[in-house]
């Protein structure tokens, strides 16, 4: 079974920091993809990779980068936490015309 | 730009009873479609797709769609619920192959003894 992992399952960062979220899959998929989950509006896509050193910005990618620098990792960075990015990050990952792998996600609290 | 709309973000039945989803998507092209199941504290699991082959769509624990393209609806049924199917269901939707997926909000589905 392909395996989406997640580095952390719980995080708590203070307004202000700059924070890593990891993510590594082991199937050789060639997307990659960061999404954030909140109550009510569902999943939203923050960026997404079709290939090494590759990134595309989501619906909304504000206050987020991303770093791709081998296949089989996709990091999300946040520059500078805030309080409204206090969310449930979803990553997986996919093969062309397939649906997506999801790992068991991270959920990261900003006080 | 494709969207998709999940009717009732809360869906209660008695177990054993019909489960009923509804999800409607919009598209300029002719979709991909997917179901999926989020269990608490889990990532999103794959429950079925649809792709352009057959307009049913059989998927794990027992859980189908029918696309209807004239209804442009995907709606997600399970003729006996059982306990273990308490979870949260995403509807989803992709252009094509190569593009990526948009969600519905979620609907949270309560089954009751």
């Amino acid at each position: 079974d392909v395996k989406v992992t997640q580095s952390s399952r719980y995080l708590v960062k203070r307004t202000g920091e700059k924070v890593f979220l990891e993510c590594v899959q082991d199937m050789d998929h060639e997307n990659m993809f960061w999404y954030r989950q909140d109550p009510g509006l569902g999943l939203r896509l923050i960026y997404f990779s079709y290939d090494v050193k590759m990134k595309e910005k989501g619906d909304i990618p504000e206050g987020y980068s991303v770093s791709r620098e081998k296949k089989e990792r996709f990091s999300l960075i946040l520059e500078s936490a805030s309080t409204n990015q206090t969310s449930m990050y979803l990553c997986a990952s996919s093969l062309q015309g397939a649906g997506y792998t999801f790992g068991s996600g991270t959920r990261l609290t900003v006080v | 730009a494709q969207s998709v709309t999940q009717l009732g973000s809360h869906v209660s039945v008695s177990e054993g009873a019909l489960v009923l989803l509804r999800c409607n998507y919009s598209s300029s092209v002719p979709p991909y479609l997917f179901w999926y199941v989020q269990y608490p504290n889990q990532g999103l699991q794959l429950l079925l797709k649809y792709t352009s082959a057959a307009t049913l769509v059989k998927g794990i624990n027992g859980f189908e769609a029918e696309f209807k393209k004239s209804e442009t609806s995907f709606h997600l049924t399970k003729p006996s619920a059982h306990m273990s199917d308490a979870a949260e269901y995403f509807c989803a939707v992709s252009a094509t192959g190569y593009s990526t997926l948009t969600f519905g909000k979620g609907t949270m589905l309560l089954v009751s003894p």
